[in-house]
């Protein structure tokens, strides 16, 4: 069956300005996770969500940061006024439930000019 | 303190033969989870292999295999027989809480790299 899909796979934005990045589990999975990966980083925790609501956004890295997940399917992750620091990897990843192994998507580039 | 330690420089392997990717890891959950994920270069994380923390059995998985020491708080990704579509960067990851979805987020290590040679 269909992975985990993302788009879209490049984006570059000046810096100032907002993105939503899209993300669109495994059919059937009820958990969907989102990750950045940056060079200086290593791989970090950004907010996951169980159905449509986020019990732990304690990852996102300030408040120019929200993600939203309706339908209990796909979600999006919205940077507000982006900025330099912002340039990295996004991935998405879902799991059957919560606690089952989380599968990855092909990721977001995304850079800020 | 870093949850998840991988300290190996790149790693080079004949093909082949087999290579040990090695990784610690530091919790004080009784109940937790270890993952290994490949990340070629397109940049896709896939999946691997799993341990959990009461599970009494190596995790196996075809060619993969993970030596669990929980003594020791390692768990290392054997490769047997390396493939030159081996070459990769390798993630190990921990989920503390194991079966309690509060926790359910991975964490990860820096990553190691291997280079699997003809």
């Amino acid at each position: 069956g269909a992975g985990v899909s993302q788009s879209p796979s490049n984006k570059v934005t000046e810096k100032g300005k907002d993105v939503e990045l899209r993300c669109d589990p495994i059919s059937g999975h009820t958990a969907l996770y989102w990750y950045r990966q940056s060079l200086g980083q290593g791989l970090e925790f950004l907010i996951y969500f169980q159905g449509n609501s986020a019990p732990d956004k304690s990852g996102l890295p300030s408040d120019r940061f929200s993600a939203e997940r309706t339908g209990g399917s796909v979600s999006t992750l919205t940077i507000q006024r982006t900025q330099q620091e912002d340039s990295a990897v996004y991935l998405c990843a879902s799991s059957l439930g919560l606690g089952d192994t989380q599968y990855f998507g092909p990721g977001t580039r995304l850079t800020v000019l | 303190a870093q949850k998840i330690t991988q300290t190996q420089p790149g790693m080079f392997v004949q093909e082949k033969e087999a290579v040990t990717l090695d990784c610690t890891y530091d919790t004080s959950d009784q109940s937790y989870g270890l993952f290994w994920y490949k990340q070629p270069s397109s940049g896709e994380m896939i999946f691997l292999i799993y341990q959990g923390s009461y599970d009494e059995q190596n995790a196996t998985e075809g060619r993969y295999s993970l030596n669990f020491q929980k003594a020791r708080k390692s768990a290392n990704l054997v490769i047997s027989a390396s493939q030159l579509g081996d070459s990769a960067m390798y993630f190990c990851a921990m989920r503390e809480a194991h079966h309690t979805g509060a926790n359910s987020k991975l964490t990860f290590g820096k990553g190691i790299t291997l280079s699997v040679r003809p």
